[in-house]
């Protein structure tokens, strides 16, 4: 299957900090990314979908000048917590579906952050 | 109700069991449905992809979808202990848009 990269795994910062993390698709085009957050023992929770080269598109609740998406080419976009507090803390996991294929959707491996 | 409803578990078996992994949903317009498998902090590795109903068969892994009762179903044949993870059921609608998610169910199999 297509491979999609994200880093960093883990990252702990303090609290008021902003943290990027980056999502990449290595084999393939994406035109469309998806930024998914999950806490423990929960379902994935899309929280935007970043679309390359406008701007992204965020779901209810979800506070986009607190989250936010850049999507600047096909292989790239980033998700940067700004001004990071404890309840932010989650698992970040990123996807990407390939623009020639078909529906399947790739998961990066995520980004476990812990705001202390 | 939610839209897709997937038992949380833990189900537990014996190395070499068949399992049954399940989901539901409520909108009639998904006609996309994959099933994930999910390690402990790990991203969900894409296991079956299934386009409207029907059964797919890849190795150990078969899935069905029954589109008339909203329901689909992965089972696997002759269970591993690498089975263990959570599975995630995963569904949509139109093309190009987001999946929405099961819960998960963790499975445990046990040598």
């Amino acid at each position: 299957g297509a491979v999609v990269s994200q880093h960093p795994s883990w990252v702990i910062c303090k609290s008021g900090t902003s943290v990027k993390i980056e999502c990449r698709s290595l084999d393939f085009q994406a035109t469309t990314m998806f930024w998914y957050r999950q806490f423990p023992k929960q379902s994935l929770m899309l929280m935007a979908t970043s679309n390359e080269g406008s701007k992204a598109t965020y779901e209810q609740g979800v506070e986009k000048d607190k989250f936010l998406i850049n999507h600047a080419s096909l292989t790239l976009s980033t998700l940067t917590v700004t001004s990071a507090h404890p309840e932010d803390s989650s698992f970040y996991i990123c996807s990407a579906r390939d623009t020639q294929g078909d529906e399947k959707l790739f998961f990066g491996s995520g980004t476990q952050l812990s705001v202390l | 109700q939610k839209e897709v409803e997937q038992d949380p578990g833990p189900l537990s078996v014996p190395e070499g069991a068949i399992v049954s992994l399940n989901c539901t949903y409520s909108n009639s317009a998904f006609q996309y449905f994959m099933w994930y498998r999910q390690y402990s902090r790990k991203g969900p590795e894409l296991l079956m992809y299934t386009y409207s109903s029907g059964n797919k068969e890849d190795g150990r892994f078969t899935a069905q979808v029954d589109k008339s009762s909203k329901y689909i179903s992965l089972f696997i044949r002759d269970s591993q202990p690498s089975d263990s993870a959570t599975y995630l059921c995963a569904m949509s609608g139109q093309a190009g848009t987001a999946l929405i998610f099961g819960k998960g169910t963790t499975l445990s199999v046990s040598s």
